[in-house]
């Protein structure tokens, strides 16, 4: 898998918007950008993925750049909730591979 | 959306003794699964694959006679710890693919591991 970078920690008023960045500029075309969160003693949780375009669920919002090298995950409205390790994970499209993990961003949303 | 079950949640065991944890793809079938370990303060790192069927594949570094994996139906996957030491305590956390979904772009979907202290 691509590598990622991502900031170690972001602090977020709850009810902001939470805006998470992530570099993968090694990223290759048939490679998915892929997000994951875990809070706290328990196991990620599959949040939103996508390719090229802008991609949005009931979660989040996933924005990625036109060149691809880059994306930001967005939570809209942070709650207390939503404190957790952020995951930004390259994963190539064709086959059945794992996914590697990074550190991740550890957010912590404040009331 | 798929469900993943692990059990059990925690486990205490003494040293020397071995453990058999579970993982359950509830709602959909899966011919591969993947098992993680998470020690505290680091991220998760990939233990070994699981096969439907067949022989797992393990990582660089992992030993598979001491980590048993057995991937015996395509909805259940286990990993028995054999004689388990005080360094194999952590935090153990499956994953599934539904196999029912086209290839390549599914999520995995994880369970929700389980915390193993060895004493």
């Amino acid at each position: 898998d691509a590598k990622t970078t991502q900031p170690p920690s972001m602090d977020c008023a709850e009810g902001r918007a939470a805006n998470l960045p992530c570099n993968h500029s090694t990223i290759s075309g048939n490679e998915y950008v892929y997000w994951y969160r875990q809070i706290h003693s328990q196991g990620p949780q599959y949040i939103i993925h996508g390719l090229k375009n802008n991609e949005t669920n009931e979660m989040a919002s996933l924005i990625i750049t036109e060149d691809r090298k880059s994306s930001t995950l967005i939570l809209p409205h942070a709650t207390l909730r939503d404190t957790a390790v952020y995951y930004c994970i390259v994963r190539p499209h064709s086959g059945y591979s794992t996914l590697t993990f990074g550190k991740g961003t550890m957010l912590l949303v404040s009331p | 959306g798929a469900v993943v079950s692990q059990h059990p949640s925690r486990v205490i065991c003494k040293s020397g003794t071995s453990v058999k944890i579970e993982c359950r793809s509830l709602d959909f079938q899966a011919t591969t699964m993947f098992w993680y370990r998470q020690f505290p303060k680091q991220s998760l790192m990939l233990m070994a694959t699981s096969n439907e069927g067949s022989k797992a594949t393990y990582e660089q570094g992992v030993e598979k006679d001491k980590f048993l994996i057995n991937h015996a139906s395509l909805t259940l996957s286990t990993l028995t710890v054999t004689s388990a030491h005080p360094e194999d305590s952590s935090f153990y956390i499956c994953s599934a693919r539904d196999s029912g979904q086209g290839a390549g772009n599914s999520p995995l979907h994880f369970g929700n591991g389980t915390r193993l202290t060895v004493t």
